[in-house]
């Protein structure tokens, strides 16, 4: 089945530093999603990507979808400890017994020291 | 409003014993999914369904079985627990029209096997 990869695994920055974390597949995507977990807390929806070079914003968060559809990122601007937690990319199947079902990048651990 | 819910939020069990995790949802989605979630795994998907009657077996199925007999309900059922079965369990659903689509996480069940 499809894998991706996602790095890094952990982040530690300071209150208002950048922050990304990357999503890489070895295979063409047909779309890939994003997912923010808030410590003890369970998966929430940001986001999804469907064409290629596409680059969605949501207030300081920016998404892009690589031009060969098989790299995406997150990136959020002058971080805030609201933003702590894990991130994850999620693929999504596009056909076959992949059809629908997401799986999930291992995670990026943010911690934001304030 | 519509939501999802997982049940219990915390159980201890013995090795050895069968457990049952409930899940239900109260959107009228036709997906519903089981992952775990183990610190350096991300999240593993267990079983999932595309509609009543219908299950599949996922990356980590092994140990584990579900059964859809109406939209809302999809119960994990791990036959035998095993210590490796210790983990957070989370339910999701979606619709299942056409792609892409997010997926609804529930709150979590922490599973210890002892």
């Amino acid at each position: 089945g499809q894998q991706v990869m996602q790095i890094p695994q952990y982040q530690h920055v300071q209150e208002g530093e950048d922050f990304t974390t990357y999503c890489n597949s070895s295979t063409t995507l047909s779309n890939i999603q994003w997912y923010k977990q808030r410590p003890g807390g369970h998966p929430v929806f940001l986001i999804q990507l469907v064409k290629s070079g596409e680059v969605k914003k949501q207030k300081r968060l920016t998404f892009q979808f690589g031009e060969a559809k098989k790299n995406s990122s997150l990136h959020i601007t002058a971080t805030q400890t609201t933003d702590v937690g894990t991130y994850f990319c999620a693929l999504q199947g596009a056909g076959g017994t992949s059809y629908g079902k997401l799986t999930f990048g291992q995670g990026t651990i943010l911690t934001v020291h304030p | 409003d519509a939501e999802i819910t997982q049940s219990p939020r915390h159980k201890i069990t013995e090795t050895g014993r069968q457990v049952t995790l409930a899940c239900h949802q109260t959107w009228n989605h036709n997906n519903m999914f089981w992952y775990r979630q183990d610190l350096g795994h991300g999240l593993r998907l267990i079983h999932y369904s595309y509609g009543v009657q219908d299950t599949n077996k996922g990356e980590v199925s092994d140990g584990y079985s579900v059964s859809r007999s109406n939209t809302e309900d999809l119960p994990l059922t791990l036959e035998s627990a095993a210590s490796s079965q210790t983990s957070v369990y989370f339910c999701a659903s979606s619709e299942g029209t056409a792609l892409p689509y997010e997926q609804y996480f529930g709150p979590g069940t922490r599973l210890t096997v002892t």
